[in-house]
């Protein structure tokens, strides 16, 4: 059972259009984490929300925490082919006692055709 | 740049050797995480330091798994006996222990076993 859902699992759009993809889970989360991963290379931390309806913006890019933890969600605005990529959700449980313990969905890999 | 790296990029192996892993943090970042990913899956937690210290290590890592970070600086994870399903991306990752929701990925090892 995968704790935390991510859909689409794939998405391929045009250039200048908008798309939002999710992340969800049964459970609750201390924070949530977006990273972004080339083929190959390690993932790249975007962005981190902490507070239950939080909303954080980095340029074309927008996140939001559910209210209740459970779930985030990114948006892209006028996507771009530099955007393509394995979008990974990442998280801490509020209920285990680990520590270092980072649960990550299985990803939605966009890919922008120009 | 003195973000997280790891040494060797790709290591191809035969089936029964044994492999041996190097991850050099941020310098000054304390903790520092393995993780493993698949083709299709997200990473996967496997263990984590802090300073010199293993803190905590998951069920996926069995015993022909060792990690080490004997001077609280760059880390080595080695894998015994090699076996196929042992074939994946070994990602390290380093944070603060301040901050443990902002983990920074290096570009991982591809391990393949024959």
């Amino acid at each position: 059972t995968q704790l935390l859902e991510q859909s689409p699992q794939f998405l391929s759009i045009q250039e200048g259009e908008n798309l939002t993809v999710y992340c969800n889970s049964s459970s609750v989360f201390s924070s949530l984490q977006w990273y972004r991963q080339e083929p190959g290379e390690g993932p790249v931390l975007l962005v981190t929300v902490v507070t239950g309806g939080e909303v954080k913006k980095l340029k074309r890019l927008t996140f939001q925490f559910g209210d209740a933890r459970k779930d985030s969600s990114l948006h892209i605005t006028a996507a771009q082919p530099g955007d393509t990529g394995l979008y990974l959700c990442a998280g801490r449980l509020t209920d285990r006692g680990s520590q270092g313990n980072l649960i990550f969905g299985k990803g939605t890999k966009l890919s922008v055709k120009p | 740049d003195t973000g997280v790296s790891q040494d060797p990029r790709h290591k191809i192996t035969k089936r029964g050797q044994n492999v041996t892993f190097r991850c050099d943090p941020i310098s000054e970042h304390n903790r520092l995480y393995w993780y493993r990913q698949t083709l299709g899956q997200g990473p996967e937690f496997l263990t984590y330091f802090q300073n010199e210290a293993q803190l905590e290590k998951s069920r996926l890592l069995s015993d022909r798994f060792s990690a080490e970070r004997p001077k609280g600086s760059f880390s080595t994870l080695e894998i015994q006996r090699t076996e196929q399903g042992d074939s994946a991306m070994y990602l390290c990752a380093s944070s603060y222990p301040s901050r443990i929701n902002e983990q920074f990925f290096g570009p991982g090892t591809r391990l393949t076993v024959l």
